[in-house]
């Protein structure tokens, strides 16, 4: 079945760093790749996503490129800000069958930014 | 245009009973899908609907149930009440397999 793998956390990091986390996959077919932030008390929020291989996300200074060869979605952001501080989870989706509606998730990944 | 709707916000209740748990979805969005989030167990996918219909469902037990109106709207339940149902439970939508957007949650307590 479908799975995702994101590094282990928590991260901490300063203002102004430079910030990566990881994510793998493993699926069959084509997925769909997905960036969700949790703030606390919060639901989650979409970050970015993408739908075929080579394609890359973007959204308020994050990215994350779609690798069908290394089976990859990494996240990235050049300068992280305080406010960026939360939870961070990868997801996929796939088409059909017995994928309808269905997210499968990562572990999800605690930022912490200190000014 | 409104976002997901949940509710009620927070629930307390205590072991054996049942409890009934609401999602609105944005408008024009066909279907709905639950989540579990739990500290050990993380995001797990309980069921989705879509035009009234289950079209999939989680590994869980049959203690947890759902449906759907014609209006979209989704309701789940989840009968005989244990210790272990304590989470988070988010609701999403989307037009049909597409991006899903969440709600804020529903935080349940069994005492």
């Amino acid at each position: 079945g479908n799975s995702v793998t994101q590094m282990e956390g928590p991260v901490t990091l300063s203002e102004e760093a430079f910030l990566t986390i990881n994510c793998t996959y493993t699926a069959t077919g084509y997925p769909s790749l997905f960036w969700y932030v949790q703030y606390p008390g919060e639901g989650l929020q979409l970050l970015l996503k993408a739908t075929k291989a080579d394609d890359k996300g973007s959204n308020k200074g994050f990215e994350a490129t779609y690798r069908k060869e290394t089976t990859s979605f990494h996240l990235e952001k050049g300068s992280v800000q305080v406010s960026d501080s939360a939870v961070y989870f990868c997801a996929l989706s796939s088409a059909g069958g017995t994928s309808y509606g269905k997210l499968t998730f990562g572990q999800g990944t605690i930022l912490t930014v200190h000014p | 245009k409104a976002g997901v709707t949940q509710t009620p916000r927070y629930l307390i209740k205590t072991r054996g009973q049942q409890v009934t748990l609401s999602c609105s979805p944005i408008s024009g969005h066909r279907s709905v899908s639950w989540y579990q989030q739990t500290p050990g167990q993380g995001l797990q996918f309980l069921f989705e609907y879509f035009s009234e219909t289950q079209r999939n469902k989680g590994n869980f037990p049959g203690r947890f149930s759902g449906r759907q109106f014609s209006n979209s709207r989704s309701e789940m339940n989840v009968s005989t009440l244990e210790l272990g149902d304590s989470a988070l439970y988010l609701c999403a939508s989307s037009r049909s397999t597409d991006t899903q957007y969440f709600g804020p949650g529903t935080r349940l307590t069994v005492l």
